[in-house]
């Protein structure tokens, strides 16, 4: 099955730093990439669509500035917090979409846990 | 509005019974899916089913399966046979829009709890 993996799984990092989170599609090309954020106990919030070769599209409320987005290729889509604070600690998800799949059932990554201290 | 609710915030069923997560939705677009996922402790999104709008009938994935009633715009996941491992957060969601790389809209889950 499709397999989606994420880097670091953990990472914790000090109050105005950047932080970089790596999204791989391993075994299919995605095009298209998405970015979660999940607090604790709580539904996934979609925060921003990444689309390969063009900018990322990003919900409502979401600071691009803040998280910026690249998906330089098919398989790799990256998320950096930059200036993280302490309220910006969370987990974060990313999935992507198999175009060569009849359901295209998005493949979730195992998830990022942030801590800024 | 919420586009996807589910009105359970933890079930607690007893090990080898069936249980039946609820899900509604709301969507105008005639062509949508809607997905089950499973979230262990470890945080990993399972996928477990999936309904097309336009599919005639329900969905099943071995002990999963989609109780789907389009006219009450409901999708519920049954498990049959529970077993303990099957503890864990459960999220309904839907894409809104014909197949292709669309978002998804998660409702706000369900902790399902098997007691031996």
């Amino acid at each position: 099955g499709a397999v989606v993996s994420q880097h670091p799984s953990r990472v914790i990092c000090k109050s105005g730093t950047s932080v970089k989170i790596e999204c791989r599609s391993l075994d299919f090309q995605a095009t298209t990439m998405f970015w979660y954020r999940q607090f604790p106990k709580k539904s996934l919030m979609l925060m921003a669509t990444s689309n390969e070769g063009s900018k990322a599209t990003y919900e409502q409320g979401v600071e691009k500035d803040k998280f910026l987005i690249n998906h330089a290729s098919l398989t790799l889509s990256t998320l950096t917090v930059t200036s993280a604070h302490p309220e910006d600690s969370s987990f974060y998800i990313c999935s992507a979409s198999n175009p060569g799949r009849v359901i295209r059932e998005q493949y979730f990554g195992p998830g990022t846990r942030l801590t800024v201290t | 509005a919420q586009k996807i609710t589910q009105t359970q915030p933890g079930m607690f069923v007893q090990e080898k019974e069936a249980v039946t997560l609820d899900c509604t939705y709301d969507t105008s677009d005639p062509s949508y899916g809607l997905f089950w996922y499973k979230q262990p402790s470890s945080g990993e999104m399972i996928f477990l089913i999936y309904q097309g709008s336009y599919d005639q009938q329900n969905a099943t994935e071995g002990r999963y399966s989609l109780n789907f009633q389009k006219a009450r715009k409901s999708a519920n996941l049954v498990i049959s046979a529970s077993q303990l491992g099957d503890s864990a957060m459960y999220f309904c969601a839907m894409r809104e829009g014909p197949q292709g790389a669309q978002k998804l809209v998660f409702g706000q889950g369900t902790r399902l709890t098997i007691n031996p």
